[in-house]
């Protein structure tokens, strides 16, 4: 079936510093690819999204490019902020408008 | 912002008492979802709706049931609660078939005694 593997964390960096999360996919077909955010005591929050192969998507900063060679989908930052200290969700949509989601990398930004 | 809320926010209730949990939206949105967020952060789809009368377990199966008897309203209920039920509770919703974006309320955190 549809799955999603993401890179384990935490992930612990200094302000300004480049970020990378892995997100690689299997799938039957071409899915859309998302990134969703999920700040401490909330809910999980769309960050970007790409439709088909080769789309970038981008917010606020952060990058991911649809990569249907390497089905793959990593997230980029290049200067990160201590606000962006949170969980970040790799996910696909299967059929039926069903979200497949990867199993989170939390990111620790400090000063 | 998304207009999707759930509450109670935080419960805490001892083994065996009846618990329902409230997600409510109003965007008008069709679809609507339940997730189960473990303690390491995972995410499993335990119901789903397409509309009013739709009910459909998802890929992690649960105790817990739903309804849909009004589009804005989708409730899960926990008839028995066990310590295993322990966990956060997110509820999503979604209208755009294609896009497949969903909005998320803040979660509910349940605690079983």
């Amino acid at each position: 079936g549809d799955s999603v593997t993401q890179m384990e964390g935490p992930v612990t960096l200094s302000e300004e510093a480049f970020l990378t999360i892995n997100c690689t996919y299997t799938a039957t077909g071409y899915p859309s690819l998302f990134w969703y955010v999920q700040y401490p005591g909330e809910g999980l929050q769309l960050l970007l999204k790409a439709t088909k192969a080769d789309d970038k998507g981008s917010n606020k900063g952060f990058e991911a490019t649809y990569r249907k060679e390497t089905t793959s989908f990593h997230l980029e930052k290049g200067s990160v902020q201590v606000s962006d200290s949170a969980v970040y969700f790799c996910a696909l949509r299967t059929a039926g408008n069903k979200l497949t989601f990867g199993g989170g990398t939390r990111v620790l930004v400090k000063p | 912002e998304a207009d999707i809320y759930q509450t109670p926010r935080y419960l805490v209730i001892g083994t065996g008492k009846k618990i329902t949990l409230e997600c409510s939206q109003t965007m008008g949105h069709d679809k609507m979802y339940w997730y189960q967020q473990d303690p390491g952060m995972e995410l499993h789809l335990i119901h789903y709706s397409y509309g009013v009368n739709s009910t459909e377990k998802g890929d992690l199966s649960s105790e817990s049931t739903v309804s849909r008897i009004r589009t804005e309203h989708f409730p899960l209920t926990l008839e028995s609660a066990r310590p295993s039920h322990t966990s956060q509770y997110l509820c999503a919703s979604s209208k755009d078939p294609f896009t497949g974006e969903l909005f998320f309320g803040e979660g509910s955190r349940l605690t079983v005694l």
